[in-house]
């Protein structure tokens, strides 16, 4: 069990937008830890796709975009492709904890 | 070109010890806290242990705590992870990451990861 929730899948059709929601409680996300997302390929290494809840590191498209409010955050991705399919986790740290914690991961699946 | 290539991964019998290392080259390797993250098959991430740039901060997850020790050397530009005591649910693939971010912790730069395979 995850201390962040992701859902385990998510779906959408080219074009489309979607979103993957993280949620977590008031020792990590809710305590103004930043969250931070990564894609991951099948057979690759994650990628860094937003930080610090809503920055997008240099080279990532501007169709990527992340929110927080609360206890939880937010992947969107609009005009999906193809090329979206992977899995998707997202990253805080929690101070109960005192460790850095991943989401259990989502898989968005490109119909 | 910034990378991280790591190596040392292997088929290792429940008990036995490995040694990961990880070769860093195209930044400041000493500026930089690392960590190790490793992903049991078909399941999500988990941080192993990170390491400060002077090795003066060290933290292990609970699930390799004095079974596993975290090093770097800046001069050679690498990381390393002692794996000792192996337990099959330590059967993974161990990557090494940058911490970039200068408030929490998240990881832009990661090599492509090392196998272990811990089974009798």
């Amino acid at each position: 069990q995850s201390v962040l929730t992701q859902p385990p899948s998510v779906s959408g059709a080219p074009g489309q937008r979607v979103t993957i929601s993280c949620i977590g409680s008031n020792s990590n996300i809710g305590a103004r830890y930043d969250v931070h997302w990564y894609q991951q390929l099948p057979g690759t290494a994650p990628r860094l796709l937003i930080y610090d809840n809503i920055n997008r590191p240099s080279g990532v498209p501007a169709r990527f975009s992340g929110s927080k409010s609360g206890t939880s955050a937010s992947l969107a991705i609009t005009g999906l492709q193809a090329e979206d399919e992977a899995d998707y986790y997202c990253q805080s740290y929690d101070r109960s904890l005192s460790d850095v914690v991943f989401g259990g991961g989502t898989k968005l699946t490109v119909l | 070109q910034e990378q991280l290539v790591e190596s040392g991964g292997g088929l290792v019998k429940p008990g036995g010890s490995l040694r990961l290392s990880c070769a860093a080259s195209g930044f400041s390797f000493s500026t930089y806290y690392m960590a190790w993250i490793r992903q049991a098959p078909g399941k999500g991430l988990e941080t192993v242990s990170y390491i400060s740039g002077s090795a003066d901060t060290i933290d292990y997850a609970e699930s390799v705590k004095g079974r596993f020790t975290i090093s770097r050397d800046n001069a050679k530009r690498s990381l390393f992870l002692q794996m000792n005591s192996l337990r099959d649910d330590d059967t993974a693939v161990y990557f090494c990451a940058r911490d970039w971010c200068s408030s929490t912790s998240c990881y832009d730069l990661w090599g492509r990861g090392a196998l272990v395979t811990v089974s009798s």
